[in-house]
């Protein structure tokens, strides 16, 4: 069984499109959150949301925005692809997000890339 | 600003070897450590933490050292096999509880 399941595993659009990519994650972890990796491999956290709160790192363009149906459920909204979004994104879970000692448990990857 | 960041991009040793991936960071309110390890066209994966508390913890072939005085990490792998090759990240958290990640070291082992 896959703890953090994200799809699609590949992305190919062209810009101006809005896309979604879905994240599921059956541990029952409460904090969900995605990160965007480059093409240096550098991880960038986007988002981090538990039913409490979301936090948004700043840098983060407003076209892109989470959307949680459910505590297993974390989505991510792209609106008005640009050609820099393409990268891989990663959609991770910890189990409470409320100290400071939080393992992240990740899905395997979405490859966007936008023409 | 505050950063993780790690000394070696690259590091390649023959099957056999030990190996040593550093990391220093700067955030001096950090006092929690992981370290992941990437396989290709893979997720990152959990390898061994660390508390600020201590300076040392082992592991299966896998010993993580905290010096906090110079703040630097490192990852200690024993007889390294081909299938340790990977990008390895160390993390942080610290006022926040989102892990930071560092920029990443690609092991390469060498049969």
């Amino acid at each position: 069984d896959t703890a953090v399941s994200q799809t699609p595993k590949y992305l190919v659009t062209q810009m101006g499109n809005d896309k979604s990519i879905k994240c599921e994650q059956n541990l029952g972890h409460d904090t969900m959150y995605w990160y965007k990796q480059d093409s240096k491999k550098f991880l960038k956290i986007m988002f981090s949301y538990n039913n409490k709160e979301l936090i948004i790192n700043e840098t983060v363009p407003n076209r892109f925005s989470p959307k949680s149906p459910d505590k297993a459920h974390l989505n991510l909204h792209i609106n008005s692809l640009e050609l820099g979004d393409s990268a891989v994104y990663f959609c991770a879970s910890s189990q409470a997000g409320d100290s400071t000692y939080e393992k992240l448990f990740f899905g395997s990857g979405t490859q966007l890339s936008v023409l | 600003g505050e950063s993780v960041g790690l000394h070696l991009p690259t590091l390649s040793v023959q099957e056999g070897d030990n190996s040593i991936i550093n990391c220093a960071y700067s955030n001096s309110a950090s006092d929690y450590f992981i370290w992941y390890k990437q396989e290709s066209g893979k997720g990152p994966q959990f390898i061994i933490d660390i508390r600020s508390n201590m300076d040392k913890r082992q592991g299966q072939r896998v010993t993580v050292l905290l010096n906090k005085t110079v703040k630097h990490l490192s990852l200690q792998i024993a007889a390294t096999q081909p299938g340790d090759s990977a990008v390895y990240f160390c993390a942080e958290s610290g006022g926040s509880y989102i892990p930071t990640f560092g920029r990443g070291t690609s092991l390469i082992v060498h049969p």
